[in-house]
């Protein structure tokens, strides 16, 4: 079946400029996550997404970092007045849910440029 | 805080040989520890899952142990082939109560098998 898909695949944006990059998880998966990976670095975790409960939000890095998920379906993830350190790979990964012992499946990945 | 450390950063081998990729982790109460490949330009594909109650995982000419008490994994690759060229993460679920698996990833080993 289908597995987890993004967009953009790639975006360049200017600083200050708000962007917001989308996440189809795996129909069924009420598991959502998503991680950033900067050049050089590992994948930091930013938010996770578990069916209709409140989101985990502990790995935002600023106010400025917020992400949306409309039931067990779509998220997106929303940079505001970006900066030049938000330049990365976002990553989004689900997972049927979100106990221990369920695999993540990773989509492909939005790397975002910002100038 | 739990870290993740991978070595070595990279390696270059010729086709055929057995190679053995490091992962060690500095909080042994681990839920899971994950093996994922990343190619270029794509994501992450989960290669190996070991229970924290297993000691090893075994897929094709993939080998993965877990010696929780020391904090170590390794990737055993039997066998290489140009096609295993990619950059191996190892990520460890996080030990702390948040109530779902949060991955805390390595910087990666970036494996080149030259022909």
């Amino acid at each position: 079946g289908a597995g987890v898909s993004q967009s953009p695949s790639n975006k360049v944006t200017e600083k200050g400029k708000d962007v917001e990059l989308r996440c189809d998880p795996i129909s069924g998966h009420t598991a959502l996550y998503w991680y950033r990976q900067r050049l050089g670095q590992g994948l930091e975790f930013l938010i996770y997404f578990q069916g209709n409960s409140a989101p985990d939000k502990s790995g935002l890095p600023s106010d400025r970092f917020s992400a949306e998920r409309t039931g067990e379906s779509v998220s997106t993830l929303t940079i505001q007045r970006t900066q030049q350190e938000d330049s990365a790979v976002y990553l989004c990964a689900s997972s049927l849910a979100g106990v221990t012992s369920y695999e993540q499946y990773f989509g492909p990945g939005t790397r975002l440029t910002v100038t | 805080k739990q870290e993740v450390t991978q070595i070595p950063a990279a390696l270059s081998v010729p086709e055929g040989e057995n190679l053995v990729l490091n992962c060690s982790f500095t909080d042994s109460a681990i839920y899971n520890l994950q093996w994922f490949r990343q190619d270029p330009g794509k994501g992450l594909t989960s290669l190996l899952l070991i229970q924290s109650s297993q000691r090893e995982q075994t897929s094709g000419r993939l080998n993965a142990s877990l010696d929780k008490s020391s904090g170590r994994s390794t990737l055993y690759i039997a066998a290489s082939q140009p096609g295993d060229s990619a950059t191996y993460l190892c990520a460890v679920s996080s030990s702390q109560n948040t109530g779902f698996q949060k991955l805390v990833f390595g910087t990666g080993t970036r494996l080149l098998v030259s022909p």
